[in-house]
């Protein structure tokens, strides 16, 4: 256990759904992220959010939307997806520069 | 921008036997963070060792250690006395002193009873 949870750990959804992934740190950090892994890809870098303010956009398409309500706290809003957005989402939150992310276990989101 | 490139996609080792998997990178930045995560099958991707740049001296981590060579930008873990529960994808990755963190392709261990 690394500190970070996140739910579901797994969920599926039709293209016209709405639905909403949990993180949440009891670590005492000031910076989540949320990363998407898929199959044979290198880890993508989502959002960041430092302060509950969000400092990076990595160009997402607007049907993935971050929610930051404090700093435990992380959101990501889904609705009219793609078959192309299965994948494993990760979440992850560090306590600042230099240190390294603590990641949880992830969501794995199939798209039907 | 940084660069990670891990050219081994996948690696495999007999238990008890040591390991070295790979990592360059290409930075312009004097002062960065390395890193090799593990990432278990269970899928919580845990830290395995890290290593500042500014540091000379090579991190160790008990079974793990790293060969950080700055001016080749090589970064690789040597994995000693390798156990059945190393199995798992390890990552590379790279953070820029502004924070900035970008990971390599990932290398999938196996070990081999």
């Amino acid at each position: 256990e690394t500190g970070v949870t996140q739910t579901p750990r797994h969920l599926v959804m039709g293209m016209t759904n709405k639905k909403s992934l949990k993180c949440e740190q009891h670590l005492g950090h000031n910076a989540m992220y949320w990363y998407k892994q898929s199959a044979k890809k290198p880890l993508e870098l989502m959002f960041v959010y430092n302060f509950k303010e969000q400092t990076e956009n990595n160009s997402v398409p607007s049907r993935f939307s971050p929610e930051c309500p404090n700093s435990s706290h992380l959101f990501l809003h889904l609705h009219t997806l793609q078959p192309e957005d299965s994948a494993l989402y990760l979440c992850a939150s560090t306590a600042g520069d230099p240190y390294e992310q603590y990641f949880g276990p992830g969501t794995r989101l199939t798209v039907t | 921008a940084q660069t990670v490139t891990q050219s081994q996609p996948e690696m495999s080792v007999q238990e008890a036997e040591t390991v070295t998997l790979s990592c360059t990178y290409d930075t312009s930045e004097s002062d960065y963070y390395l890193f090799w995560y593990k990432q278990p099958p269970s899928r919580q991707m845990i830290l395995v060792i890290r290593q500042e740049a500014y540091k000379q001296q090579n991190a160790t981590e008990n079974r793990f250690s790293v060969n950080f060579q700055k001016a080749a930008k090589s970064f690789s873990l040597k994995i000693s006395d390798s156990q059945l529960g190393d199995a798992a994808m390890y990552f590379c990755a790279y953070r820029s002193d502004a924070g900035k963190s970008t990971f390599g392709d990932g290398t999938t261990l196996t070990v081999k009873p």
